[in-house]
């Protein structure tokens, strides 16, 4: 357990539908990451926050797709209108820029991940 | 895209012996680390060995990184069924966001 939560788990959804999902990273963590994960491949960067601002959105994030942060805190990821390309491992990770020891700036810790499904 | 390669792709080897990955990635690295992801489940950090390293070590594991090559080595010795995985190797850019740019992974199969 690397101490950053992700909700839900599993996500069944059929086409067309919206989703949440809901990362819970580190606390003391200000950086806060978004990946998304097909089968047979590493994960790919979506979005990160440093604190409440997105700062960077990769161009796999299409506009069916929005993140929030709203108090530096938590994170949500939806998907409207969920189309069965979107089926995938959506992962979180988090880090402290600046941080020293074990959560040391860099290094990021993920979370196990919220598995979609688009029927 | 994915910057990093590993290789080979997957790994079928006795328990006891050792396991070598490697990784080869495109542009110039803050950073490189190392993730162990069991079948479906979120990534587990192993390693960071930064751009001014050249070997490093934890436990069973050794990573070594030659910048000139752009490219690292993970070695897994006195393998166990438990490594039983997929490992990652994951360059960050140099800019400031430290985002990781992920390779496709070596399937790594310990035989008990």
């Amino acid at each position: 357990d690397t101490g950053v939560s992700q909700d839900p788990r599993h996500k069944i959804t059929k086409r067309g539908q919206n989703v949440t999902f809901r990362c819970d990273p580190i606390s003391e963590h200000n950086r806060l990451y978004w990946y998304r994960q097909t089968l047979g491949q590493g994960p790919e960067f979506l979005t990160y926050f440093q604190n409440e601002a997105q700062l960077e959105k990769s161009r796999l994030l299409s506009d069916r797709f929005s993140a929030e942060r709203p108090k530096g805190s938590f994170s949500t990821l939806e998907i409207q209108r969920t189309e069965q390309g979107d089926s995938a491992m959506y992962l979180c990770a988090s880090s402290l820029a600046g941080g020293r020891g074990r959560f040391r700036t860099d290094t990021q810790y993920f979370g196990p991940g919220t598995r979609l499904t688009v029927l | 895209s994915q910057q990093g390669e590993e290789d080979p792709q997957a790994l079928s080897i006795q328990e006891g012996e050792n396991a070598t990955m490697n990784c080869s990635y495109k542009t110039s690295i803050n950073n490189l680390q190392w993730y162990r992801q069991n079948s479906g489940r979120g990534l587990v950090h192993l390693i960071l060995i930064r751009s001014n390293e050249r070997e490093k070590h934890s436990g069973r594991l050794r990573v070594t990184l030659d910048t000139s090559k752009k490219s690292s080595s993970l070695l897994i010795t006195a393998s166990r069924a438990a490594d039983t995985a997929s490992y990652f190797c994951a360059t960050d850019v140099r800019d400031s966001s430290y985002k990781l740019i992920f390779g496709s992974g070596t399937r790594l199969l310990v035989r008990p």
